[in-house]
């Protein structure tokens, strides 16, 4: 299976910290997002990083991609309370096959 | 921005009932998928549609369940017999750069199954 493992499950700050969740996968992929969901609301995606790119930014949001260890990360810098939601990594691989979730992370930022 | 559409946003239904849940992806996306996600668990890949046809679909989209694209705007997911395992909350997405590429995804219809 190709579907991305997050890490941790639960995270838990204060606000203005620095949130970083990781994910890792099985299978060579074409590209690699992150998607974010409020409790009880569709999934957002946030960030698309194509497997020959190694950083992405966007806003207060960085993606790696580490093809050769079969990883991504997501930092979000001086998180915020309205960043309190679940973020889940979604991997597709090369066969044009539909995007595979992960189990998430449940981020929590306390003001 | 334009948004992909669900309804109804809750559905309550007898085991063994018919359900039929109703997507509006957006206009001039040709890519259109369900997923569900069982309450606080991983969002599962159902099916996907391209074409007027099923692409792909998972090993939980059983004979059960059937999708369909009757006017040309709306994309249903009809679940046949309902059993109590398929309560989930069901999401409709849909992209229109092509298969493994960005979704948007809908608020989702929660479906209970009694």
């Amino acid at each position: 299976s190709q579907q991305g493992e997050e890490d941790p499950q639960a995270l838990s700050i204060q606000e203005g910290e620095n949130a970083t969740m990781n994910c890792s996968y099985k299978t060579s992929i074409n590209n690699l997002q992150w998607y974010r969901q409020n409790s009880g609301r569709g999934l957002v995606h946030l960030i698309l990083i194509r497997s020959n790119e190694r950083e992405k930014h966007s806003g207060r949001l960085r993606v790696t991609l580490d093809t050769s260890k079969k990883s991504s990360s997501l930092l979000i810098t001086a998180s915020r309370a309205a960043d309190t939601a679940s973020y889940f990594c979604a991997t597709a691989n090369s066969g044009n096959t539909p995007l595979v979730f992960g189990k998430g992370t449940r981020l929590s930022v306390i003001a | 921005e334009p948004e992909v559409t669900q309804t109804p946003s809750h559905q309550v239904t007898q085991m063994g009932q018919e359900v039929i849940l109703r997507c509006v992806p957006i206009s001039n996306h040709l890519y259109f998928y369900w997923y569900r996600q069982i309450l606080g668990q991983k969002v599962e890949f159902l099916v996907s549609f391209y074409n007027n046809e099923i692409s792909e679909k998972s090993e939980i989209f059983d004979d059960q369940f059937s999708v369909e694209r009757p006017d040309g705007s709306n994309f249903t997911l009809k679940i046949r017999s309902t059993k109590l395992e398929d309560s989930a909350m069901y999401f409709c997405a849909s992209s229109g750069e092509g298969a493994g590429e960005k979704l948007f995804f809908g608020s989702g219809t929660q479906l209970s199954v009694l």
